[in-house]
């Protein structure tokens, strides 16, 4: 099946930025997302980006897609202690799912 | 914002009993789904829901599971006979098109005991 990889940790201080990398398998991918979970929450979606595009710009988030790699990454600027969640990356394939990586676990350091 | 509503929070059950777990999708969604969450594991897909039918499940959505529209508003999952390794977080979405993200509820957390 399809395989989206994730590294597991991150540690930045509130104020800079950080960068979360994932790694997919289905080239046909056309939607690729960036979700966000608080503790107790929920899989809050933070952007998506169509295949046809490289960059994706969103007030602090900008989503990197590199196609020949199959390499997608998330930089948040400016990280505040709120950004202090799990962050996982999937792609949609198939007819209508999506596949999910482990996710990144991102602490703020005040 | 409009948000997808699941029931109960945390749902605790003997094995070899029948759960149902209980979604209000966003009223104008079309596409519904199931996703599961295993402690320390992956967000995994079960099953989508389109046009009252299922349009695709995984392998993990066996003979044990169903989904069920009953009303127009609620989306349903089933498991029949819970097993030890069914015990996780059961998370329901919708999706207006099924492409631009879909909305994901809260989630339940299933414990099998």
């Amino acid at each position: 099946g399809e395989d989206v990889e994730q590294s597991l940790f991150l540690s930045v201080r509130e104020g800079d930025s950080s960068v979360i990398n994932c790694t997919y398998t289905d080239s046909s991918s056309t939607y690729l997302y960036w979700y966000k979970q608080e503790p107790g929450a929920g899989l809050q979606l933070l952007t998506y980006i169509f295949s046809n595009m490289d960059m994706k710009q969103d007030q602090r988030l900008t989503v990197l897609l590199n196609k020949k790699d199959k390499h997608l990454s998330l930089r948040i600027a400016d990280t505040q202690t709120g950004d202090s969640a799990i962050y996982f990356c999937a792609e949609h394939y198939g007819n209508n799912r999506l596949a999910f990586g482990k996710g990144n676990q991102v602490v703020v350091i005040p | 914002e409009p948000e997808v509503t699941q029931t109960p929070s945390h749902q605790v059950t003997q094995m070899g009993q029948e759960v149902i777990l209980r979604c209000v999708p966003i009223s104008n969604h079309l596409y519904f789904y199931w996703y599961r969450q295993i402690l320390g594991q992956k967000v995994e897909f079960l099953v989508s829901f389109y046009n009252n039918e299922i349009s695709e499940k995984s392998e993990i959505f066996d003979d044990q599971f169903s989904v069920e529209r009953p009303d127009g508003s609620n989306f349903t999952l089933k498991i029949r006979s819970t097993k030890l390794e069914d015990s996780a977080m059961y998370f329901c979405a919708s999706s207006e098109t099924g492409r631009e993200g879909y909305t994901f509820g809260s989630g339940t957390r299933l414990t099998v005991v």
